[in-house]
């Protein structure tokens, strides 16, 4: 089955930084790749996804590239903030007829210093 | 809109005793799915809904975890005779149908005694 890895636990940034969090997955055929933020005592939150056929992702300060041919894909938080300060999750699926089974990696805590 | 629900948001029980956690989804999602996780770690998928379709319960760790969902809506994960193991914060997610996205709720903070 499939198995994602992800890369560092513990991130700390001064604020401004950026921030890159990296992930491995092992199964080829999966094809949907989405990026988590969860804070203390709330569900996660998607921010950001990507799907197989596409290399690269952004939406303001966060930006998702994707590597299929070494199966990882990377998270980048660029000007980082103190509000960016949560856990950090990437995931990884065979999406077939909408069914969507997520494997995560192990989560980075991200910590944004003032 | 509401987003997904879960009660309760906090439980402590005692070891053997049984538990049922409640989830409802966002309103017409037709896909529902059940993670745990334990202190500092991943998500771990348990159980996948879809419609009138036969669950996927390849996740459930033993035959104490069931869950069922009941008139395509709400759903609930019943863990039988609860181990100190069991003690983790599950967490509920809804998505349309064909869609990827997962929306997650608050989860429910499970802590066996």
């Amino acid at each position: 089955g499939e198995n994602v890895e992800q890369h560092p636990s513990t991130l700390s940034v001064q604020e401004g930084d950026s921030a890159v969090i990296k992930c491995t997955y092992s199964d080829s055929a999966s094809n949907y790749f989405p990026w988590y933020k969860q804070e203390l005592g709330k569900g996660p939150q998607l921010i950001i996804d990507i799907r197989s056929n596409v290399g690269e992702k952004k939406d303001q300060r966060i930006a998702v590239t994707l590597n299929k041919t070494a199966k990882h894909f990377s998270l980048h938080i660029t000007e980082t903030q103190p509000e960016d300060s949560a856990v950090y999750f990437c995931a990884a699926a065979k999406v077939s007829g909408g069914y969507n089974k997520l494997i995560f990696g192990a989560g980075t805590r991200l910590a944004v210093h003032p | 809109g509401a987003g997904v629900s879960q009660s309760p948001s906090n439980k402590v029980t005692e070891k053997g005793k049984d538990v049922e956690l409640r989830c409802d989804p966002i309103s017409g999602h037709t896909a529902l799915y059940w993670y745990r996780q334990s202190l500092g770690q991943g998500l771990e998928f348990l159980i996948y809904f879809q419609g009138n379709s036969a669950p996927d319960k390849s996740g459930l760790p033993s035959d104490r975890f069931s869950a069922e969902r009941t008139g395509g809506s709400v759903s609930t994960l019943t863990i039988q005779r609860t181990q100190q193991e069991d003690s983790a914060v599950y967490l509920c997610a809804s998505s349309f149908k064909g869609r990827e996205t997962q929306y997650f709720g608050p989860g429910t903070r499970l802590l066996v005694l």
